[in-house]
């Protein structure tokens, strides 16, 4: 079946480094999707990747989607420490369910 | 607008005993989810609904069931809880489009089976 790898599965940075994880699938993949879950919370949607090549920018998060349309990554421009928590991304094909990825646990100190 | 809504919060169960979690979403979604969280496990899917009425595995059914009883809600049901069982539930929907949209996600179960 379908699965969905990603790397690192944990990183810690110091405040103001840059943080970058990534995103493999096993399939190709109609869109991916990245999430956010804080510490003791839910998964909470960032932003949805549909296009081959796809690049899009929410502030200091940069997120990309392969010409294959089978790796995603996100980058994070000089983190800060609200940006402390678990980053997932969740692939889907055409009318079945997101899988997620094991996510990549980012911690920052200052 | 609740969003999707979860409960029990929190749930303590022996060994052998039954539960069901259920979820309710407000958002006229047709796709509902069932993950458990496990540490250093991500979110693993458990089954989902893509519709009402219909149901289907996803990687980690076994000692699980699932009931699409409207378009609101999906409940999930363990027959005798394990201790393997142990994790945090969560629920979530979606609408269903070329691959899914956005996931909404419930504020989680977390069980214990002693």
């Amino acid at each position: 079946g379908q699965q969905v790898m990603q790397i690192p599965q944990y990183q810690h940075v110091q405040e103001g480094e840059d943080f970058t994880t990534y995103c493999n699938s096993s399939t190709t993949l109609s869109n991916i999707q990245w999430y956010k879950q804080r510490p003791g919370g839910h998964p909470v949607f960032l932003i949805q990747l549909v296009k081959s090549g796809e690049v899009k920018k929410q502030k200091r998060l940069t997120f990309q989607f392969g010409e294959a349309k089978k790796n995603s990554s996100l980058h994070i421009t000089a983190t800060q420490t609200t940006d402390v928590g678990t980053y997932f991304c969740a692939g889907s094909q055409a009318g079945t369910a997101l899988i997620f990825g094991k996510g990549t646990t980012l911690s920052v100190s200052s | 607008n609740a969003g999707v809504t979860q409960t029990p919060k929190f749930q303590v169960l022996k060994t052998g005993q039954s539960m069901t979690l259920q979820c309710a979403q407000d958002m006229n979604h047709n796709s509902m989810y069932w993950y458990r969280q496990d540490p250093g496990m991500g979110l693993r899917l458990i089954y989902y609904s893509a519709s009402e009425g219909t149901t289907d595995k996803g990687e980690v059914p076994n000692g699980y069931n699932v009931s699409r009883l409207n378009k609101r809600e999906f409940s999930l049901r363990l027959e005798s809880a394990a201790p393997s069982q142990t994790s945090v539930y969560f629920c979530a929907s979606s609408t269903l489009g070329q691959g899914d949209t956005e996931a909404f996600f419930g504020q989680g179960t977390r069980l214990t089976v002693v």
